[in-house]
């Protein structure tokens, strides 16, 4: 069955240091893959997704992400986080049987930025 | 302004009873969702509709019926509420028309059922 992982809950990094947030995905065919974000009381947002091609992918906010086949994994970088970069992240396969649209999601990491 | 409004913010209803959550998207997107946030579980995914037609259940009961009253409105009504329902209803929508197409949320419905 397809699957996210996000093997981290929380991560702190402190105001410009570098980020990395982890993300395993499991499908059997080529997945189109995505990271959203979800600020206090707000609904998700977008950050950015890969469909083909280059397999680093830019998004918001000086957000990137790279895609590996062969470790089955999409990991989000940045390299100088921002104390507003706090929020949860998640990742999200589309997916499943058929011709679906649903986005199958990870539990969510918990970004906080210390100053 | 809000392109994908929730009605309303918070709710809070009693086992046993009815409510219906609201959603209205003014992105001209041709598809809707439903997805659910519950303490300790991923995002999960519910419904989806394309032009007001149902294309995808992945809901177990049938207490939750979306309902769709025109293109740009989605509602989700549920039925004898149980204290498990209790979760963050997000809708979404999309512009489906060639490949996969980035999914807009809105801010969400946090239900309480007591």
């Amino acid at each position: 069955a397809q699957s996210v992982t996000q093997p981290d809950a929380r991560v702190t990094v402190s105001e410009g240091a570098s980020l990395q947030l982890r993300c395993k995905y499991s499908y059997s065919a080529t997945p189109y893959l995505f990271w959203y974000v979800q600020y206090p009381r707000q609904g998700l947002q977008m950050l950015l997704k890969y469909y083909s091609g280059d397999p680093v992918v830019q998004g918001v906010n000086g957000f990137e992400a790279e895609f590996s086949k062969s470790d089955s994994s999409f990991h989000l970088r940045k390299a100088s986080v921002h104390w507003s970069d706090s929020a949860v992240y998640f990742c999200a396969v589309r997916g499943g049987t058929g011709n679906t649209r649903k986005l199958i999601f990870g539990l969510g990491t918990t970004l906080q930025v210390q100053p | 302004d809000p392109k994908i409004i929730q009605k309303p913010k918070y709710l809070v209803a009693v086992t046993g009873s009815e409510k219906i959550l609201i959603c209205e998207q003014y992105l001209g997107h041709n598809a809707m969702y439903w997805y659910r946030q519950s303490a300790k579980k991923p995002l999960e995914f519910m419904f989806s509709y394309s032009y007001q037609k149902l294309m995808d259940n992945q809901t177990a009961s049938s207490r939750f019926q979306p309902q769709s009253s025109k293109k740009n409105h989605l509602d989700l009504q549920i039925t004898a509420l149980k204290p498990d329902d209790s979760a963050t209803y997000f809708c979404a929508s999309s512009q489906e028309d060639r490949g996969p197409a980035e999914q807009f949320f809105g801010p969400g419905t946090r239900l309480t059922v007591l």
